[in-house]
């Protein structure tokens, strides 16, 4: 298994300000993603997240918006910035530990924005 | 990415047998079946995947179609804590290591009566 701690895990912010959420990993894993829940919708793949070198971005997202780092195989955060209340979700992060094993999730980060 | 089709909820009774179906039509041969489960206000957690033959783990039972391009998972005695969104996903290894990109559907809502 994979312990995985996301900050913060809710937060209210003011549209136009930005958010960066963080996610450790108990131990290193190869793969790191996050994704968006929207409310009452399925998640949605933002990005995966690349030691030492830019996110690959899904379709529809971009990095100015979704800036995200990856120092070293335990870390990443994601960014929102310029926030607006469509960017109200839940916000989570991802990891493999290796190739063709299960995925574990944080718990999520509940991002309202007024 | 391959499309999985599922119920949109499914009700059963605590400590009864649950059988939720998952329809994939499409599936390719480098396609794994993945069953991921989303309690209420968690991450999604990994319940069972499978490629051709039946699964079993301490959580869950996957049998899978002889053409494979339907899935059962099973629970074999549903419990209050079982409520839950059930994500039937399928994964495409073709890629090699630099592809682990899971596509979420909307999932089946699992009720439990006590």
């Amino acid at each position: 298994s994979a312990v995985i701690s996301q900050k913060p895990s809710r937060d209210i912010c003011q549209r136009g300000t930005s958010l960066t959420i963080q996610c450790q990993v108990d131990s290193q894993v190869t793969m790191m993603f996050w994704y968006r829940q929207q409310p009452g919708q399925s998640l949605t793949l933002i990005a995966t997240a690349n030691q030492g070198s830019e996110a690959t971005y899904e379709s529809g997202f971009v990095i100015d918006k979704f800036p995200i780092s990856r120092p070293n195989l335990t870390f990443s955060t994601l960014t929102v910035s310029n926030m607006s209340p469509e960017d109200s979700s839940i916000y989570l992060c991802s990891v493999v530990r290796q190739m063709n094993t299960e995925a574990f999730f944080g718990q999520g980060t509940r991002l309202t924005v007024v | 990415d391959a499309k999985t089709t599922q119920p949109n909820s499914m009700e059963s009774n605590e400590e009864e047998p649950v059988h939720l179906p998952c329809n994939h039509s499409t599936i390719s041969g480098t396609d794994y079946i993945h069953w991921y489960r989303q309690l209420p206000s968690q991450g999604p957690e990994y319940v069972i995947h499978g490629l051709t033959s039946n699964v079993n783990n301490r959580m869950a039972s996957l049998a899978i179609a002889e053409d494979r391009k339907s899935s059962t998972l099973i629970l074999h005695r549903a419990t209050l804590r079982d409520a839950a969104v059930y994500y039937c996903i399928l994964r495409d290894v073709s890629g090699g290591g630099s592809n682990y990109k899971l596509t979420f559907g909307k999932g089946t809502l699992l009720t439990v009566n006590p």
